[in-house]
Formats: C-alpha cells, sequence, structure tokens
C-alpha cells in the first residue's frame, strides 16, 4: 500500500527566503506526482504535476523535482512572500497495482512572515 | 466560468439523518472523485467514477453512497451507518481516470458537514 510522507508538518520563514518541501513516497511505481496549495476552508488548487518519466517542473518561482528511484520528491519555492503561507500537499498517483488511485500526504503548512 | 461546484459550503446533520452532498462540474470531464479531509490529514478516497453509471470504492466507502447518472453530476450521500461524519469533503474531477501521467485532478470548494 502506498503511503506518502511529508516532513516538516509545519514551516515559518521570513519574507524573501528560499525554502523547500519535501514529500516521500513508499511505492515507487507511480504515474506521476502532484503538488496542491490549500488555503484555510478551501479546495486545493493544483500548482505543479510531474510525470514518472520528467525528473522537474517549474512554474513561476515554484521548481519540483522528482526522484523515482529514492521516492522522494521536492518544491522549492524562491523568494517566498506572505501570499505563498497556505498548507502545500503532494499526491502520488498509483500505477495499475494501485488501480490508479491518488494518494496524499498530510501536507506542510507554511507561513511566510513580513 | 468552467470549473467544479459543490453544494452546500457548511451542513448540519443531526444523528441518525441521511445528507447528500451536491457536486457538479461543466470541464466535460470523465471521472470524478469524492475525498475526505479531516484537520490537519491529508485526504482519503471515498468513491471515484470513471465514466457515467459505473463507480467504484476507495478506501474508506463505509457509510457513503453514491451515484453517476450524469457525465457532469457526482452527488453523495451520507448515511447514518458513518459512525463519525464530521470532516471537510471534497470533489473532484479529472479528464480520464485511466492510466496516464498527465491527468490533472482539479478540485471544487469542498462542503463542511458537522453532525450536531
Amino acid at each position: 500500500k502506498q503511503e506518502v510522507t511529508q516532513i516538516p508538518a509545519a514551516l515559518s520563514v521570513p519574507e524573501g527566503e528560499n525554502l523547500v518541501l519535501n514529500c516521500s513516497f513508499t511505492d515507487s511505481a507511480i504515474y506521476n506526482l502532484q503538488w496542491f496549495r490549500q488555503d484555510p476552508g478551501k479546495g486545493l488548487t493544483s500548482l505543479l504535476l510531474i510525470q514518472s518519466s520528467q525528473r522537474e517542473q517549474t512554474s513561476g518561482r515554484l521548481n519540483a523535482s522528482l526522484d523515482k528511484s529514492s521516492g522522494r520528491s521536492t518544491l522549492y519555492i524562491a523568494a517566498s512572500q506572505p501570499g505563498d503561507s497556505a498548507t502545500y500537499l503532494c499526491a502520488v498517483k498509483g500505477s495499475v497495482t494501485n488501480a490508479g488511485k491518488s494518494t496524499f500526504g498530510d501536507g506542510t503548512t507554511l507561513t511566510v512572515k513580513p | 466560468d468552467g470549473g467544479i461546484t459543490q453544494s452546500p459550503k457548511y451542513l448540519f446533520r443531526k444523528e441518525g439523518q441521511n445528507v447528500t452532498l451536491s457536486c457538479e462540474q461543466n470541464l466535460n470531464h470523465d471521472a470524478m472523485y469524492w475525498y475526505r479531509q479531516d484537520p490537519g490529514q491529508g485526504l482519503r478516497l471515498i468513491y471515484y467514477s470513471q465514466i457515467v453509471n459505473d463507480f467504484q470504492k476507495g478506501d474508506i466507502a463505509e457509510g457513503y453512497s453514491v451515484s453517476r447518472e450524469k457525465k457532469e453530476s457526482f452527488p453523495l450521500t451520507v448515511t447514518s451507518a458513518q459512525k463519525n461524519p464530521t470532516a471537510f469533503y471534497l470533489c473532484a474531477s479529472s479528464i480520464d481516470h485511466k492510466a496516464s501521467g498527465t491527468d490533472t485532478q482539479y478540485f471544487g470548494p469542498g462542503t463542511r458537514l458537522t453532525v450536531l
């Protein structure tokens, strides 16, 4: 059974700092890994999707990497801003043995202080 | 405006009552999903549907039921058999549930259910 872990559970940084969020998974037979942002009481917003054949994806100040062999992904946020404060979740879409279902981590809650 | 809508935003239920949460999408997506989120935790899959008139149980289907009579709609019923239904419920859709590396999930705004 796929398990997804996100460490740390919470992170607080001053504005302008570069930071890295971590996501690890136990079963490397995946189709893709997706990073989401969730604001309090809201739904999830997709940030980046990395296919299993890819190593990284970039969107603006965000860069996500994927290392399937080690079961790890990182989300790099450059020049953090207070508006980046939210919970960030990663989700791994499993292979056929997992019926293509997505497994979510518990998230990292980021606070960027002005 | 394209997207996924969920209603109501807040729902209160008395013990022993069934309630139905609405999820509608106009993205022309084949696949739809229901997730449950508890405080400080990630999402757990309740049910998913790959096509009209077909759906499969997720990891925590007990006490829930769904229907998929139209492509656009995937309502979730929380029955009295669900022992701890208080949670945040999220609906999602994607183009195709089949084994696809490019299949992005899009989420609705959620329904917060509270049992009184």
